[in-house]
């Protein structure tokens, strides 16, 4: 079975903090997509990264860095020097590669930044 | 880069009425459309995948009657949410792919459906 798992329900920083928000997945699959999205009050979704399975480099986008570790099953994100403007809601994905290759959610981290 | 729009952004309607959302890729043609709906501080649920000119498939538990799927073009998907009743009452977000089943998903900006 296809399972994300974000544990952490809500976490609230002062800004300038570092924050990490954790992500572990199930899957029978070898071959799959990871994915991290931002979703602000408003509403939308913001794609943040997409990561292949076979590509276990750490990745970094201005404040942002995601930390793959497969032996973990783990995606975690981390977010350096946190801003008012990152109070969201963070959803961690993993895609099938079976069926018709939907997405599947973890149950999202509510960030918190506070000035 | 790609463009998803959803269409209302929100809408209010009495119980037993329906309600349609339309969901239109604007540059790029999506041969897959998934919909999902999310419930207030909850995560994503999906509810059903569309293939252009195919009948959907819902996912277990979400009833085909009730919410019916439309994907007559390769730009176009809509929800219909028939006799809609105040526990219907949710933000319903579309999401659209190409050809490509390695492509990302790009999500529209959601409908927040009200149920009086």
């Amino acid at each position: 079975a296809q399972k994300v798992t974000q544990a952490q329900t809500e976490i609230s920083v002062v800004e300038k903090e570092d924050v990490t928000l954790d992500c572990v997945y199930e899957t029978r699959d070898t071959t799959y997509y990871l994915f991290w999205y931002k979703q602000p009050p408003s509403g939308e979704l913001v794609f943040l990264i997409r990561r292949n399975s076979f590509d276990e480099q750490n990745e970094i986008s201005g404040r942002y860095s995601w930390n793959f570790q497969k032996s973990t099953s783990s995606f975690n994100f981390t977010i350096t020097a946190s801003q008012v403007v990152d109070s969201a809601v963070y959803f961690c994905a993993l895609k099938m590669n079976t069926g018709f290759q939907k997405l599947v959610f973890g149950t999202g981290t509510r960030l918190l930044v506070s000035p | 880069g790609a463009v998803v729009s959803q269409h209302p952004s929100w809408v209010i309607c009495k119980s037993g009425t329906s309600v349609k959302i339309e969901c239109r890729s604007l540059d790029f043609q999506a041969t897959t459309m998934f919909w999902y709906r999310q419930f207030p501080k909850q995560s994503l649920m999906l509810m059903a995948t569309s293939n252009e000119g195919s009948k959907a498939t819902y996912e277990q538990g979400v009833e085909k009657d009730k919410f019916l799927i439309n994907h007559a073009s390769l730009t176009l998907s809509t929800l219909t949410v028939t006799s809609a009743h105040p526990e219907d009452s949710s933000f319903y977000i579309c999401s659209a792919r190409d050809w490509d089943i390695n492509s990302p998903l790009h999500f529209g900006n959601g409908t927040r459906l009200t149920v009086t």
